[in-house]
């Protein structure tokens, strides 16, 4: 098994570009989730999806939007880049969205860089 | 109400030393206690967690202990390695419905041999 697997690895991107980071999952888990990484802030949740269909805003939604393809796919749309985007992303998924106690397991994240 | 307050931010231990990772919330409903390692160019995993029914979870050279009255949970890493360098992140989350992680901000910590 892959876990969580994410492209592109490192993107640079001019501002007013739009790009979609991609994530797929072969553990067939019910919810995933897209993070931001910056530093000194630690993790927070975009947005996230508890099933195949539905996605919910997470903390800080504003400037992407997201699509739950099918059960093991969840892209993040950046419409329109700006530098305060400049952040590394995860992707994570967990099999029960309900159950707390289980791990949610992280890709190994895109680097974007925003000029 | 949300956040998780971690310090310090940053942590160098000599090789056999004890790290010590302090957290601390404010949010009474948060009953889920998980902390997450993180190597470099690699994504947070699992390391161990904690319910808040217990005071203290021990697995391998890693220990939570939490203090609920405090609302202050903390990671001991007991004869630190080299290899334990890494970035740790404490994180909470309440055990009901559909449930989101809040995490803290990280420690990076380094091991010196």
């Amino acid at each position: 098994n892959a876990g969580v697997t994410q492209t592109p690895k490192f993107q640079v991107l001019k501002t007013g570009q739009s790009m979609t980071l991609q994530c797929a999952q072969d553990m067939n888990h019910n919810s995933m989730y897209w993070y931001r990484q910056d530093p000194g802030m630690g993790l927070r949740l975009i947005y996230y999806s508890a099933s195949e269909g539905t996605t919910d805003k997470g903390e800080v939604p504003n400037g992407y939007n997201v699509s739950r393809l099918n059960k093991r796919e969840f892209s993040l749309r950046l419409e329109s880049a700006a530098p305060s985007q400049t952040s590394v992303y995860f992707c994570a998924s967990k099999k029960d969205p309900g159950l707390v106690k289980e791990t949610q397991y992280f890709g190994p994240g895109t680097r974007l860089l925003v000029l | 109400q949300q956040q998780v307050k971690q310090s310090p931010q940053s942590l160098i231990v000599q090789k056999g030393g004890i790290s010590i990772i302090n957290c601390a919330y404010e949010n009474t409903a948060f009953d889920y206690f998980p902390w997450y390692q993180q190597f470099p160019g690699k994504g947070p995993a699992l390391l161990i967690a904690i319910r808040p029914d217990v005071s203290e979870k021990k697995e391998g050279r890693f220990t939570i202990s939490f203090n609920k009255s405090a609302k202050q949970f903390s990671l001991h890493i007991m004869d630190s390695q080299p290899g334990d360098s890494a970035t740790y992140f404490c994180a909470a989350s309440m055990d009901t419905g559909f449930q989101k992680l809040v995490f803290g901000t990280g420690t990076r910590l380094l091991v010196s041999p």
